[in-house]
């Protein structure tokens, strides 16, 4: 089955800074990525996503970028506000008996004013 | 509003209890999931519906059950054979849970389960 792996557990930036968290995953099959942010005791929202036929889509200070060749794709938030501060986490979707997301273990991002 | 609510949003088990979490859906989705969110790690699949009166095992059925018996509703049971079942559950739900179909799924803000 599928495995996604996610970097780094924590980051810290400085406000205004750009935030990049990768994520790598073992199925080619593989050909969805979505990115969900989850705050305290919510349940998580979806953010961006991509399919596997592009390799960049943005979304004000929100991109992500995928590398199939590489199997990696990664989220990068630039001009960030304390606001951005939460749980991401990454997933992947092999679509071959039905629409399963496997998900990264997550990233805690603080952003720091 | 459309959304996805999940009830109660606190639950408290005591042992050899079987205990049923809510989740209910108005967007008129098709597909349902049940995930479960353990400190540190991702989310990890319960069960799916991809439709009404059918679902699947996910990566993690052993000790819960699931009905679908409404488009909107999608309640999951913690058996007492689950034996380790304290954890965040979170429902979630998309509009067509069909192979190839790629929707994005949505989720409720959870229930957090603990054992008195």
């Amino acid at each position: 089955g599928e495995n996604v792996e996610q970097h780094p557990s924590t980051l810290s930036v400085q406000e205004g800074d750009s935030a990049v968290i990768k994520c790598t995953y073992s199925d080619s099959a593989s050909n969805y990525f979505p990115w969900y942010k989850q705050e305290l005791g919510k349940g998580p929202q979806l953010i961006i996503d991509i399919r596997s036929n592009v390799g960049e889509k943005k979304d004000q200070r929100i991109a992500v970028t995928l590398n199939k060749t590489a199997k990696h794709f990664s989220l990068h938030i630039t001009e960030t506000q304390p606001e951005d501060s939460a749980v991401y986490f990454c997933a992947a979707s092999e679509d071959r008996v039905n629409e399963k997301l496997t998900f990264g273990t997550g990233t805690r991002l603080t952003i720091i004013p | 509003d459309g959304g996805i609510t999940q009830s109660p949003k606190y639950l408290f088990r005591k042992e050899g209890q079987n205990v049923t979490l809510s989740c209910e859906q108005n967007l008129n989705h098709d597909a349902m999931y049940w995930y479960r969110q353990d400190p540190g790690q991702g989310l990890r699949l319960i069960y799916y519906s991809q439709i009404v009166n059918d679902f699947q095992k996910g990566d993690i059925a052993e000790g819960y059950s699931v009905s679908r018996e409404k488009k909107e509703s999608f309640p999951l049971t913690v058996t007492s054979a689950q034996k380790n079942p304290t954890a965040f559950y979170l429902c979630a739900s998309s509009i067509d849970g069909r192979v190839g179909s790629n929707q994005p799924q949505h989720f409720g803000d959870g229930t957090r389960l603990s054992i008195l």
